[in-house]
C-alpha cells in the first residue's frame, strides 16, 4: 500500500502570498489531519477532515484553511503568509473504526515551507 | 498547545544499552501514542496504548501507561545506531477523537 503523499516537499514563498499544500492519504483512509511543526512551538494540530467535513480545528487563525475532496485527498491553504508560518507541515491519514477513536495516524514526509 | 512534557529532552547512550523516555500529560485521554521522527522528516507510528491498558510491547519497544499519574514511558531495549531519532508522545484527548496533542519530544542519540 502506498503511504501518505505530500506535495510539494519544499516551498519558498514571500510574505503576503498564499500557498496551497496537498495531501493524498493511504487508500481507503477517510480521515486526514494536518499539523504544523516549528522549533519553537513543536507539533501543533491544525485541523482534521473526515468524509469531506472538518470535524476538529486547532487554535490557528482563519488564514489557515483546508478542504477534503470526495476521494479523501486534502488540501491546506495559508493566505497572507507571515514569516512565522515557516514550518514543516505534516499530513496524517487514519482509518477510524466504528467508534471513530483509538486509531493510529500515518504521517507523510511533510512539506517544508519557508516564508521570506 | 502542547499536552505536556517529555523527559529527558535529550538522551545519549551506547549501542546495546536500553533507552527510557518519559511523557507526562494533563487531561483525560482515549489513548497515548509514541512516534519517531528522523531529522525533521515525517513521523513514524510506533505504538498505541489505550487508556484502559497498562503495558504494551512491540518488538524491542515496551510502553507503560499510568492514567492516575498521567504519565507514560517508552523503553527501547538493546538500542541500535538506527534508533537515533526524536521520539514524541501524543495523546488523543477524551472528546477529541483523531486530534493528537504532542509532547515536546526526546532526542535520542545511540552511539556505535
Amino acid at each position: 500500500k502506498a503511504g501518505v503523499t505530500q506535495t510539494p516537499r519544499y516551498l519558498i514563498k514571500t510574505r503576503g502570498q498564499q500557498v496551497t499544500l496537498s495531501c493524498s492519504p493511504i487508500s481507503g483512509h477517510r480521515s486526514v489531519s494536518w499539523y504544523q511543526q516549528t522549533p519553537g512551538q513543536g507539533l501543533q494540530f491544525l485541523f482534521e477532515y473526515f468524509s469531506e467535513t472538518q470535524r476538529n480545528k486547532g487554535n490557528f487563525p482563519g488564514r489557515f484553511s483546508g478542504r477534503q475532496f470526495s476521494n479523501s485527498r486534502s488540501e491546506m491553504n495559508v493566505s497572507t503568509l507571515e514569516l512565522g508560518d515557516s514550518a514543516l507541515y505534516l499530513c496524517a491519514s487514519s482509518s477510524p473504526g466504528q467508534n471513530l477513536k483509538n486509531t493510529e495516524a500515518f504521517f507523510g514526509q511533510g512539506t517544508r515551507l519557508t516564508v521570506v | 498547545s502542547q499536552q505536556g512534557e517529555e523527559d529527558p529532552q535529550a538522551l545519549s547512550i551506547q549501542e546495546g544499552e536500553n533507552a527510557t523516555m518519559n511523557c507526562s500529560y494533563k487531561t483525560s485521554i482515549n489513548n497515548l501514542q509514541w512516534y519517531r521522527q528522523n531529522s525533521g522528516r515525517g513521523l513514524v507510528h510506533l505504538i498505541l496504548i489505550r487508556s484502559n491498558e497498562r503495558e504494551k510491547h512491540s518488538g524491542r519497544l515496551r510502553v507503560t501507561l499510568d492514567t492516575s499519574k498521567k504519565s507514560s514511558s517508552l523503553l527501547i531495549t538493546a538500542s541500535r545506531a538506527a534508533d537515533t531519532a526524536s521520539y514524541f508522545c501524543a495523546t488523543e484527548e477524551t472528546g477529541s477523537a483523531r486530534q493528537l496533542t504532542f509532547g515536546s519530544g526526546t532526542q535520542l542519540t545511540v552511539l556505535p
